[in-house]
């Protein structure tokens, strides 16, 4: 069935640091991908998405871009900032009609002053 | 729209007693899920409906476990007898459908079983 694997955290880099948080997918068809965040305390909320191939999903200076050569969605920020601390998770969603969501395991992301 | 909404946001109970927690979604939305996070086991589907139908319930867990959507804003997860492993943070989230396969989480309910 389809999966999706994330790197595994936790993450923890120095603020203005580069950050890649790697995702890849396994899926029959052609799935949208997306990334969520969840602040601690709060329910999972929507960062970007994409859905279809090449296409690049931003939001806050985070991006992530649809490759379906290596079946990959790897997130990136080229400066973060202590406030960007939270969970990370990818995820994918079957086109077809389901609607059902496949999460990653998510990462989690400490950002130092 | 005020998104999600779940209660209780938080309930501690002892083994044995029944739990329900409540969810409305965002009005409009045609698909509702109800997911299960542990630090142990990360986050879990268990069940989703469509038009207030249950469409796929294989990730209950247990017979202890069961989920009705009487209405198109509201859904009830009901735990009878609670046990401690039951112990979780318990999400409700509402899809729109057709177009738009976004997922909307309300804030969580944090179940405790002593």
């Amino acid at each position: 069935g389809d999966s999706v694997t994330q790197m595994e955290g936790p993450v923890t880099l120095s603020e203005e640091a580069f950050l890649t948080i790697n995702c890849t997918y396994t899926a029959t068809g052609y799935p949208s991908l997306f990334w969520y965040v969840q602040y601690p305390g709060e329910g999972l909320q929507l960062l970007l998405k994409a859905t279809k191939a090449d296409d690049k999903g931003s939001n806050k200076g985070f991006e992530a871009t649809y490759r379906k050569e290596t079946t990959s969605f790897h997130l990136e920020k080229g400066s973060v900032q202590v406030s960007d601390s939270a969970v990370y998770f990818c995820a994918l969603s079957d086109n077809t009609g389901g609607f059902k969501t496949i999460f990653g395991a998510g990462t989690r992301l400490f950002v130092k002053a | 729209d005020a998104g999600v909404i779940q209660s209780p946001r938080h309930e501690v109970t002892e083994m044995g007693q029944e739990v329900t927690l409540r969810c409305k979604p965002i009005s409009g939305h045609d698909y509702l899920f109800w997911y299960r996070q542990t630090m142990m086991r990360g986050l879990e589907l268990l069940i989703y409906f469509n038009n207030n139908v249950p469409i796929d319930d294989s990730g209950m867990p247990e017979d202890r476990f069961s989920a009705k959507m009487p209405n198109a804003s509201f859904s009830t997860l009901k735990i009878q007898p609670s046990e401690p492993r039951d112990s979780a943070v318990y999400f409700c989230a509402s899809i729109q459908g057709h177009l738009n396969n976004e997922q909307f989480f309300g804030p969580g309910t944090r179940l405790t079983v002593l």
